[in-house]
């Protein structure tokens, strides 16, 4: 049971274009909402979050834009970088007492090609 | 400013043996949760602790699996007769407190052969 879904497992962007990554959730207890970024053989990296109180959180190049009634978030990165080229998780929090409760997505690899 | 901090980074373990992977939150971040991941697949919640508490272990195989969290020290996931199947890569994270967003250390790489 996939409460979380990133339907595509890889993405390629030419850089100084715009990285449009999605994600879908089914639960409707979910509360927040998060993009980590991944490199091979590490941890995964806090890039930015968003409440369902919210419709979009900005921080520099990401933005994250989260449309509750479709239980869809994206995020996107402009301009795209090569050291962009990592996997990207989306995850979903209930909140409240559980906000370190995350489910994660599957991921996607987004490749940036100078 | 250091980040949390796991180790070992890799270990390989026979089956049978018990792997301790140890974890340090963050300086300041009291509550730690520990997920983990399986080849091709995403993170997923195994526990969450606080100082000498468990709040919650539903992510947790019902064997052969425990965490703690002492006073003192490090946090410690457990795994005693390993089998291959639990082999991945297992990251612990940190907070501050437990409404806040969570950081993750580098992870520990467990093979079982």
């Amino acid at each position: 049971d996939q409460q979380v879904k990133q339907n595509s497992p890889s993405l390629s962007v030419q850089e100084g274009r715009i990285s449009i990554l999605n994600c879908d959730y089914t639960n409707s207890m979910f509360d927040y909402f998060l993009w980590y970024k991944k490199y091979p053989a590490e941890g995964p990296t806090f890039l930015i979050s968003i409440s369902s109180i919210k419709d979009k959180n900005e921080d520099g190049r990401f933005t994250v834009f989260l449309n509750k009634s479709a239980k869809h978030l994206s995020l996107h990165i402009v301009p795209s970088q090569p050291g962009d080229s990592a996997v990207y998780f989306c995850a979903a929090s209930p909140g409240g007492t559980s906000y370190g409760k995350l489910t994660f997505g599957q991921g996607t690899i987004l490749t940036v090609h100078p | 400013n250091a980040g949390v901090m796991q180790n070992p980074r890799h270990l390989v373990r026979r089956r049978g043996q018990e792997a301790r992977l140890r974890c340090s939150p963050m300086k300041g971040h009291s509550h730690v949760y520990w997920y983990r991941q399986l080849p091709e697949e995403g993170l997923k919640f195994m526990v969450y602790l606080q100082k000498e508490n468990i709040i919650d272990e539903s992510g947790m195989p019902k064997e052969r699996f425990s965490a703690e969290f002492p006073k003192e020290g490090p946090s410690i996931l457990r795994i005693q007769q390993v089998v291959r199947g639990d082999s991945a890569a297992y990251f612990c994270a940190s907070s501050p407190n437990r409404d806040n967003t969570i950081y993750f250390g580098e992870g520990s790489w467990l093979t079982v052969v």
